[in-house]
């Protein structure tokens, strides 16, 4: 069974630039999930989905960043612009429903200079 | 955003020795679960714990779900280099109409000396 697919793996922007990341879940699940992981710290989610639905985006800075997930697979999650606080690792999870355990992809790792 | 508390930050152990790190939070939580997280990887899922006092294994690993269910215990017997990693707990509970939020702790660096 093919894992949580995330891309790309490294991100270089600069301040007030744009920048988007994509995520592919393991097939059949349900639910997808991003979450902010900054150095030292643990994962903290940003948005949840529940097929292409929003089920919790009350930690999303909205101002700025977006999500989306309109045929209820694919995802992509958008910052713009960037701020030097946004670098840190972007991850998706995955799964079969909301209650079933996640599976997290390996992040995309994006600094902001 | 909320994080729970995990205890040690860090740990540097010689290879064969055994290892105990906690978790706590001042919210209640349904289920509790342990994550190993390999650099410039996404996080494992270890064990899963979902009642009060259930005490659970997975080889060298053995976590307990806390009485007061604010809490959670992971300890690795005879440990390895492989072992290496930061390993996080994570907190389940429903909120509003949201379920399975996760919320997860600071983190434990483990280092492991051959």
């Amino acid at each position: 069974e093919a894992g949580v697919a995330q891309s790309p793996r490294y991100k270089i922007i600069e301040k007030r630039q744009s920048v988007a990341f994509w995520c592919n879940p393991i097939s059949g699940h349900a639910t997808l999930y991003w979450y902010q992981q900054i150095l030292g710290q643990g994962p903290k989610l940003l948005i949840q989905f529940q097929n292409n639905g929003v089920v919790d985006d009350s930690q999303l800075p909205k101002d700025r960043f977006s999500a989306e997930r309109l045929k209820g697979v694919d995802s992509t999650l958008k910052i713009q612009p960037a701020k030097l606080e946004d670098s840190a690792v972007y991850l998706c999870a995955s799964s079969l429903d909301m209650g079933s355990w996640l599976f997290f992809g390996s992040g995309t790792q994006l600094s902001v200079l | 955003g909320q994080q729970l508390n995990q205890s040690p930050q860090s740990m540097f152990i010689q290879e064969g020795e055994d290892v105990s790190m906690n978790c706590t939070s001042s919210s209640i939580f349904n289920t509790w679960l342990w994550y190993k997280q390999d650099p410039g990887e996404g996080p494992v899922l270890l064990i899963a714990l979902y009642k009060a006092g259930e005490l659970t294994s997975n080889g060298r690993l053995t976590a307990q779900f806390g009485i007061t269910r604010k809490d959670s215990f992971l300890n690795i017997s005879a440990s390895i280099p492989s072992d290496v990693g930061i390993y996080f707990c994570a907190g389940q509970a429903q909120y509003g109409g949201a379920t399975n939020k996760l919320i997860f702790g600071t983190g434990t660096l483990l280092a492991v000396q051959p």
